[in-house]
Parts: C-alpha cells; structure tokens; sequence
C-alpha cells in the first residue's frame, strides 16, 4: 500500500525557514516524480514543486522560485521541501503527492503538514 | 499559464440527483484532464485521469467526458458520502499544474 507521510510543519515568522519531510512507502520510490501541492486556508489546490525519479529535474511554481527547493532522499525513501523567506501568502496545508509522468496527474496524497507563517 | 475555470463554484443538491460539474481551460489540453474530490479535513483523492478514465476503486457513478477545452464531471446518483469538494487539474504541458477553483457540493 502506497503511504506518504508528512512532518516538520509548525509556525514560523515571516522571513524565517521551515522544512518539510515526506517518508514514503509501498512503491520503488526511484521509479516515481514526487510533488508537494498547497491549499491556503478555504483556498483551492496551488502545486508547488515537483522532482523527478532520479532527481535530475526539479520545477518550481513561479511564487516560490527562488525560496523553496524540492530535493529527495533514496536510503530515508523521503522527498524534502525546503522553504527560506517565508511569507505570509505561504501559510498553507501541504501535501507531499506520487506524481504519475505519463498522464500528469496526482495519484496518492499524503494528509498533509500545515505551516503557518506570522509574527 | 493555462487559466481553468470550474462552474459552478458550489451546488445544492439531494441523495439521488444527477450532479454535472463543468471545467473549461483557456486553451486546448486535449485529453489532459483529471478529477479530484476532497472531503472536509482530508487530502485530495484522485477520481478520474486523462478526461474520462476511472481510477481504481472509484465508483462507477463517477463518469468524466469532454475534449479540448471543454470538460464536465458527472455523479450519475449523489450519495451521502459524495458531498465534497471537487477540482479539475490539467496536465497537458506540464509544468504548471494547474487546478480549478473547486465546486463544492452540499446537501439540499
């Protein structure tokens, strides 16, 4: 059974630095991209970063260029986000999400890590 | 970027009534466009891919059609457990991923 679990959200000032952690399971982890996709409260679903299998290609939504950096573990089987200079409008639930290339959609979802950013 | 636009942005509707939502992208995506639901509190759950295929285990009342930039989500007999939150996502040129603003259904 696939499982994606997320860990490190909390809040932070603006300006601060935060982590995420996903651990993920039940499938080769090599073989798949892996996303992070954000929802603001009462807001709709925002991607966020997305990394490939072997980690040679990363995206960024043009928001976080700059500030979020996606990067991935294969000995943890866990996909990171790193996010600098926090700021209000990135206050948000996120989700780690298995990414399926071929028709581009998201397949499985973790129960999401909520970060709050304010002073 | 390619815009999408959801109608309607929510709906009242009873257990038993045929549910349409419509999803139109600014520019053509193809096939490329997939349907998710997300129930209060929960993470998004994938119900149908590339315009008009089940995912697995997703019932069967679900039924997705459309081509180009023109697309509708069908619930053929809403179910208590089916009023939620409902987003398009296009993927047809990737990155970005783009999704709708979100229909929500509730109960009548």
């Amino acid at each position: 059974e696939v499982q994606l679990v997320e860990s490190g959200g909390g809040l932070v000032q603006p300006g601060g630095s935060l982590r995420l952690s996903c651990a993920a399971s039940g499938f080769i982890f090599s073989n798949y991209w892996m996303s992070w996709v954000r929802q603001a409260p009462g807001k709709g679903l925002e991607w966020v970063a997305t990394i490939k299998g072997d980690g040679s290609e990363k995206n960024y939504v043009d928001s976080v260029k700059g500030r979020f950096t996606i990067s991935r573990d294969y000995t943890e089987n866990s996909v990171y986000l790193q996010m600098n200079s926090l700021r209000a409008d990135d206050t948000a639930v996120y989700y780690c999400a298995r990414w399926r290339r071929s028709q581009s959609e998201f397949t499985h979802w973790g129960q999401g890590a909520l970060v709050a950013v304010s002073s | 970027d390619i815009q999408m636009t959801q109608s309607p942005s929510s709906l009242s509707a009873s257990v038993g009534d045929r549910v349409t939502i419509t999803c139109r992208t600014s520019q053509s995506v193809n096939t490329y466009l997939n349907w998710y639901q997300q129930k209060p509190g929960k993470a998004p759950n994938l119900l149908i891919y590339a315009t008009s295929n089940l995912q697995s285990g997703v019932p069967s009342r679900f039924s997705g059609s459309g081509f180009g930039t023109d697309f509708t989500l069908t619930i053929s007999s809403l179910q208590p457990e089916d009023f939620a939150t409902y987003y398009c996502q296009q993927s047809y040129s990737p990155p970005p991923m783009t999704f709708g603003g979100g229909t929500k259904v509730e109960i009548k």
